[in-house]
């Protein structure tokens, strides 16, 4: 069975600190798809990363860096310096075969960055 | 083409009553896709179109759903006979190909029944 953790329901953070979300999924498949999206507050889901199961290279986009350990079936998130415009809920979600390359969906991560 | 948009935004309706909400994915997209999500909670699949063949529905949802994308453009979905439970946000996606790709997302219609 596939399945998305996201122990961490809310974390809160002075701006400026590093935080790092975790993410820890569940899949038999050895071909599938891991994503992180953002929901800010106004609501509207935003795809920030795509990464397959063939790619362990870790990702940097600016702020914002991902940590793909296939040992340990994580997709961690980190933002380094956040801010405000940081918080939000972040999600990650799996595609694999096993649910017919339907995404599954982690309960989401509510990010709180204080000023 | 700058995204996903979905109308209305917002809809208040009573118990009883039919609502139709209104998706226009990104042009190029061929694959449309609807969610529903309720405070708290990941988005929950509903059905998914490829082009205008409706490929799958969730088997949570309840004959008084519909959905149609007519053309492979636009998709609409129908509730008939809205339930207090029916209140949540209605989120359309659309992506290039399969799962594989990622998708994006429109702005949602929160639905509110009364």
């Amino acid at each position: 069975a596939q399945k998305v953790t996201q122990a961490q329901t809310e974390i809160s953070v002075v701006e400026k600190e590093d935080v790092t979300l975790d993410c820890v999924y569940e899949t038999r498949d050895t071909t599938y798809y891991l994503f992180w999206y953002k929901q800010p507050p106004s609501g509207e889901l935003v795809f920030l990363i795509r990464r397959n199961s063939f790619d362990e290279q870790n990702e940097i986009s600016g702020r914002y860096s991902w940590n793909f350990q296939k040992s340990t079936s994580s997709f961690n998130f980190t933002i380094t310096a956040s801010q405000v415009v940081d918080s939000a809920v972040y999600f990650c979600a799996l595609s694999a075969f096993d649910s017919n390359y339907q995404l599954i969906w982690g309960a989401g991560t509510k990010l709180i960055i204080k000023p | 083409d700058t995204g996903v948009s979905q109308n209305p935004r917002h809809k208040i309706t009573k118990r009883g009553q039919n609502v139709t909400f209104r998706c226009d994915p990104i042009s190029e997209h061929n694959r449309l896709y609807w969610y529903r999500q309720t405070l708290g909670q990941g988005p929950e699949f509903l059905t998914y179109f490829q082009n205008e063949a409706q490929l799958e529905k969730s088997r949570l949802l309840s004959d008084r759903f519909s959905a149609e994308r007519p053309k492979g453009s636009f998709s609409t979905l129908e509730i008939q006979r809205t339930e207090q439970g029916d209140s949540a946000m209605y989120l359309c996606a659309s992506s290039l190909g399969d799962f594989s790709y990622e998708q994006y997302f429109g702005p949602g219609t929160r639905l509110t029944v009364t």
